[in-house]
């Protein structure tokens, strides 16, 4: 099974700064979807970037970015100028091109200073 | 774009009793739900997926009989946690992909039990 793994349990990061959040997956597949989700005290859960595998240009969303690195099987978020409202859980995820499933990282709590 | 009403938001109940949660999506029609369960600060685990019209196919150790899913219409699937204890006690959370697969995959908003 695939696994996806966050060492980083816990970031913080001042209001307007760049902070990056670290991910890395292993498989043996090829092609395949690799996710940011992002979960607020509400805890639902919210797409922050999607990046398909085939794609070697990495994905952007406003003010979020990955860097993809396929070889390494790192998938990390860099998130630029910093919003009190960034802060909530980030949870990295993977799942196969043809499958359904998704294999959630376990998160890293991410809290803004002002 | 694509919203999954999942309620209720927070339920408590005794031990032994049986709580449904619903999950219905609004804009779109699900041909696939999937429920998760996620414990306190950890990560979602999938718990089955259903098909709509067809049985759920549950994760190993989920038990089918305990936590029943009925997915008898694209637009809503049902979670029943059948004799509740205390262990069952989590946070329980829908997505459904849609038969297009245009809106991808969308989160509902989550389920609080807990069983006293």
């Amino acid at each position: 099974a695939q696994t996806v793994t966050q060492s980083q349990p816990e970031m913080s990061v001042q209001e307007a700064e760049t902070v990056t959040l670290s991910c890395t997956y292993d498989t043996s597949e090829s092609d395949y979807y690799l996710f940011w989700y992002k979960q607020p005290p509400s805890r639902q859960m919210i797409l922050v970037i999607r990046q398909e595998a085939y794609k070697q240009q990495n994905a952007t969303e406003n003010r979020f970015s990955v860097n993809f690195q396929k070889a390494a099987k790192s998938f990390s978020l860099k998130i630029s100028d910093s919003q009190l409202g960034d802060a909530a859980m980030y949870f990295c995820a993977y799942r196969s091109a043809p499958g359904n499933q998704f294999y959630f990282g376990t998160g890293t709590s991410l809290t803004v200073i002002p | 774009g694509a919203v999954v009403s999942q309620h209720p938001s927070r339920v408590i109940c005794k031990s032994g009793t049986s709580v449904k949660i619903e999950c219905r999506s609004l804009d779109f029609q699900a041909t696939t739900m999937f429920w998760y369960r996620q414990f306190p600060k950890q990560s979602l685990m999938l718990m089955a997926t259903s098909n709509e019209g067809s049985k759920a196919t549950y994760e190993q150790g989920v038990e089918k009989d305990k936590f029943l899913i009925n997915h008898a219409s694209l637009t809503l699937s049902t979670l029943t946690v059948t004799s509740a204890h205390p262990e069952d006690s989590s946070f329980y959370i829908c997505s459904a992909r849609d038969r297009t697969f245009n809106y991808g995959y969308t989160f509902g908003s989550g389920t609080r039990l807990t069983v006293v």
